[in-house]
């Protein structure tokens, strides 16, 4: 599988101010997702990173919330704008393609807004 | 109704004991099924596909069954180094992004 990497791996940061987290996959691969877990809950789907192309969001997250950009197969980020205490997750980029419908997870960014 | 749901857990089992967990989805459409494995602090990491066949890695079975939506996961002879989350999760066809379970936690006590 590929190797994952997410910078920064933690952060605190202030209500109000935004933060750009980086994922980095050391192969090509067709598809790469955001998921946030917060305390105590499951994965939840934020949205598809689309190389070349806006993102698609899933229901409840939006652009101006959390812009995502990928400029090429390998590279991803996220913000977090305007944060809020209810922001504060771990988010974790994921990705999948090839052979095989197999998601794998980078090693997540853990945030913490106060 | 959640699109994919499991036992609510937790689990506590002492070690050698053989412990179930059970996952239904929503979404007749689905066409692939897996557990994950998510330890405290860290990312959810495969543990196995789940086939329609059924599926055995070592001490973990998994099974599915299309007609009840439902799917399981074994762990016969329980290791302390078991204790973790377990989420089920499914997809549908072609590039769609899988859509998690809550997870189940473990607790293997000695």
């Amino acid at each position: 599988s590929a190797v994952i990497s997410q910078k920064p791996s933690r952060d605190i940061c202030q209500r109000g101010t935004s933060l750009t987290i980086q994922c980095q996959v050391d192969s090509q691969v067709t598809m790469m997702f955001w998921y946030r877990q917060q305390p105590g809950q499951s994965l939840t789907l934020i949205a598809t990173a689309n190389q070349g192309s806006e993102a698609t969001y899933e229901s409840g997250f939006v652009i101006d919330k959390f812009p995502i950009s990928r400029p090429n197969l390998t590279f991803s980020t996220l913000t977090v704008s305007n944060m809020s205490p209810e922001d504060s997750s771990i988010y974790l980029c994921s990705l999948a393609g090839g052979f095989s419908d197999t998601q794998y997870f980078g090693p997540g960014t853990r945030l913490t807004v106060l | 109704r959640k699109e994919v749901e499991q036992d609510p857990g937790p689990f506590n089992v002492p070690e050698g004991a053989t412990v179930a967990f059970n996952c239904t989805y929503s979404n007749s459409a689905s066409q692939s099924f897996f557990w994950y494995r998510q330890d405290c602090r860290k990312e959810p990491k495969l543990l196995m596909s789940v086939y329609s066949s059924g599926n055995e890695d070592g001490r973990f079975t998994a099974q599915l069954n299309r007609a009840s939506q439902y799917i399981s996961l074994l762990i016969r002879d329980s290791k302390l180094s078991d204790s973790a989350t377990y989420l089920c999760a499914v997809k549908g066809s072609g590039n769609t992004p899988l859509v998690f379970g809550k997870g189940t936690r473990l607790s293997v006590i000695a």
